[in-house]
């Protein structure tokens, strides 16, 4: 079954530190990777997208692929409080070319 | 550029009557997306659409679930009859297409009473 996994937390951070947010997908052929963040009670909200190994950067947001380990992962960089949300991992998993949904990682951003 | 618009916000009805959402994509977007989201849970897909050709509803309770995309601009997703265990957030999203990022609605909270 084709699946994407991420850890549902809660991973609390202090303020100002980097908070990494991790995610594994199960089909070798997926092409495209979204990061989400999700305030409780509202609709998910687009981050990062990422296509291609490596590092992409956003502000303070950092996605990092690696299509090998089929681990794709979300750094916060100076981490606030107003960051403290549900991040969503998503993919369009090879062959279902369907936009597929992690359970996704409740991140607390202690002051 | 307006973004996904969805209705209504909230809906409550009584279990066994029917009830229908809404939705008007990002103009030029010929994927769109119905998800359900549980409390939580991440979205799971009930059917997407390219354009007015739903190409993925295996996982959409055909038994008591329709959509339609008319003119492969807006979409309609029906429940008759709602039962207690569909009270969830019906999502909403399109995208130019399926490997491109997808931009969600609102949502409409149903409760199923």
């Amino acid at each position: 079954q084709k699946e994407v996994e991420q850890n549902s937390g809660p991973l609390s951070v202090p303020e100002g530190a980097i908070a990494s947010l991790n995610c594994t997908y199960s089909d070798r052929g997926s092409q495209s990777f979204f990061w989400y963040r999700q305030y409780s009670g509202k609709s998910p909200e687009l981050i990062m997208s990422i296509y291609s190994n490596g590092d992409k950067e956003d502000g303070r947001f950092t996605a990092q692929l690696n299509k090998a380990s089929q681990y794709v992962s979300l750094l916060i960089r100076d981490s606030q409080p107003s960051d403290s949300a549900t991040y969503l991992c998503a993919s369009d998993l090879s062959g279902y070319s369907t936009l597929t949904f992690g359970k996704g990682t409740m991140l607390l951003v202690s002051p | 550029e307006a973004g996904v618009v969805q209705s209504p916000r909230y809906k409550i009805i009584e279990k066994k009557q029917p009830v229908a959402f809404w939705c008007n994509p990002i103009s030029g977007h010929n994927t769109l997306y119905w998800y359900l989201q549980n409390l939580g849970q991440g979205p799971e897909l009930l059917i997407r659409y390219e354009n007015e050709e739903a190409v993925d509803d295996s996982q959409l309770p055909k038994d008591r679930f329709s959509a339609e995309r008319l003119k492969g601009v807006d979409s309609t997703l029906k429940i008759q009859p709602a039962e207690l265990g569909d009270s969830a957030v019906y999502l909403c999203a399109s995208s130019l297409d399926s490997t491109t990022e997808a931009f969600f609605g609102q949502g409409t909270r149903l409760t199923v009473v």
